[in-house]
């Protein structure tokens, strides 16, 4: 059974930094993309940007890039997401999932993780 | 960057209702397009991929259809479950993008 199971609730100041995680299990991690979707609480879904956990190839929206770094471990089927430096603007679900096939339509997905960012 | 706009941003159906949810895109993504679920405190799901195929175990009662710019999902007969959020996805282009949403609300 495929499985994506993400890293638990956050409550960060404003400027820390933030490393959340998804794990994989019942596939082959390696030859699928991750992706990374933010919803913030009652707003619609934002694709954020995926990573080949086989080559390391990311991807990213131009609305997060250098905000954000994603990346995986292929050797533990996990993968990142990373802030350096938060903001309150970061505060929001995130949500990882798996690209279908050898495509990134995104077929399976993690339980979400609620990074909260106040002061 | 590719801007999908879906309409209606609110569709009022009762049960056993055909619903019909529009997405446009501002320019061509062939057919390389999706249709998600979300029910509040869920995950979205996928149900549709590359425009008309239904993912594994959806209800034959959802159907996409279209092409390069315009794409319909219809779902047939409106079951209580089926009320929802539903956005539209397009991976033509990076980067990829999401719609705004659809809410399929009881009337």
């Amino acid at each position: 059974e495929v499985q994506l199971v993400q890293s638990g609730a956050e409550v960060k100041k404003p400027g820390e930094s933030l490393k959340i995680s998804c794990k994989g299990s019942g596939y082959n991690f390696a030859n699928s993309w991750i992706g990374w979707v933010r919803q913030v609480p009652g707003k619609g879904l934002e694709w954020m940007g995926l990573v080949y956990p086989g080559d390391s190839d990311t991807r990213y929206s131009p609305s997060f890039q250098g905000q954000v770094t994603i990346s995986a471990d292929k050797s533990i089927n996990t993968a990142y997401l990373y802030w350096s430096s938060l903001k309150a603007s970061d505060t929001a679900m995130y949500y990882c999932a798996r690209g279908m096939g050898l495509f990134d339509y995104f077929d399976y997905w993690g339980q979400g993780a609620l990074v909260t960012v106040s002061s | 960057e590719i801007v999908l706009t879906q309409f209606p941003a609110t569709l009022s159906l009762s049960p056993g209702e055909r619903a019909t949810l529009s997405c446009r895109a501002t320019q061509s993504v062939r057919t390389s397009f999706a249709w998600y679920q979300q029910k509040p405190g869920q995950a979205p799901r996928l149900l549709i991929y590359d425009a008309s195929n239904r993912a594994t175990g959806i209800p034959a009662r959802f159907s996409g259809s279209g092409s390069g710019t315009d794409f319909t999902l219809t779902i047939s007969s409106l079951e209580p479950e089926d009320f929802a959020v539903y956005y539209c996805q397009q991976r033509s282009n990076w980067p990829r993008t999401f719609g705004q949403g659809t809410k399929v609300e009881i009337k």
